[in-house]
């Protein structure tokens, strides 16, 4: 079966870093996504990985590793607006989108 | 990035009656395009794919012919959430795909209440 792993949640202080990890077993592979989502709102886009390696956005940088099938979303100089659910999201061989659960990010003052 | 846009964006409705939610894309066309449904404090869970000019493809468990999609053109997909009942209330958000990389562009939900 296809599985996404990400923790539940997480909590962090801010203007620290933190350090999402996200770890995949699909049918396939054609990208991994990560998404921010704040409470009552539709997800929105934060990047793309598909070659091994980091991707550095701003505060922002993903990480992938094709051959541990593992990806992690890290998060400089933490905001309180930063506070927010981050979902991990693999394109399968099939470009179904596989969804992780989300973890919850907690941002404490 | 491309931009979906949900009509309505909040909708409350009586219990049995047929709720439409308008999905478009505002400045691409999207071949294809899903339907998610999110309940609190849950993930996203893929309900329909909506391939313009056909049948939409149903995940296991979600009834078609209770949550009817319409894929008329490039830029609409509708989802009819027909008889609606308390346990439909729900986030219902949909997606259209873009660019090379097949990225998902998501409208931004309808939230939907079945009193």
């Amino acid at each position: 079966g296809q599985n996404i792993d990400q923790p539940t949640e997480m909590t962090a202080t801010e203007g620290a870093i933190v350090q999402i990890n996200c770890t995949y077993q699909t049918s396939g592979f054609n990208g991994l996504f990560w998404y921010q989502q704040h409470a009552g709102e539709a997800p929105t886009f934060l990047s793309y990985n598909v070659l091994d390696g980091l991707e550095e956005k701003g505060r922002f940088s993903s990480f992938l590793s094709r051959s541990k099938g593992y990806s992690y979303l890290l998060l400089k100089e933490l905001q309180m607006k930063d506070s927010a659910s981050y979902l991990c999201a693999v394109l399968d061989s099939n470009y179904q989108l596989i969804w992780g659960a989300g973890t919850k990010l907690i941002i404490k003052p | 990035g491309a931009v979906v846009s949900q009509h309505p964006s909040r909708v409350i409705c009586k219990s049995g009656t047929s709720v439409k939610i308008e999905c478009r894309s505002l400045d691409f066309q999207a071949t294809t395009m899903f339907w998610y449904r999110q309940f609190p404090k849950q993930s996203l869970m893929l309900m329909a794919t909506s391939n313009e000019g056909s049948k939409a493809t149903y995940e296991q468990g979600v009834e078609k012919d209770k949550f009817l999609i319409n894929h008329a053109s490039l830029t609409l997909s509708t989802l009819t959430v027909t008889s609606a009942h308390p346990e439909d209330s729900s986030f219902y958000i949909c997606s259209g795909l873009a660019g090379e990389r097949n990225e998902q562009f998501f409208g931004p939900g309808t939230r939907l209440t079945v009193l």
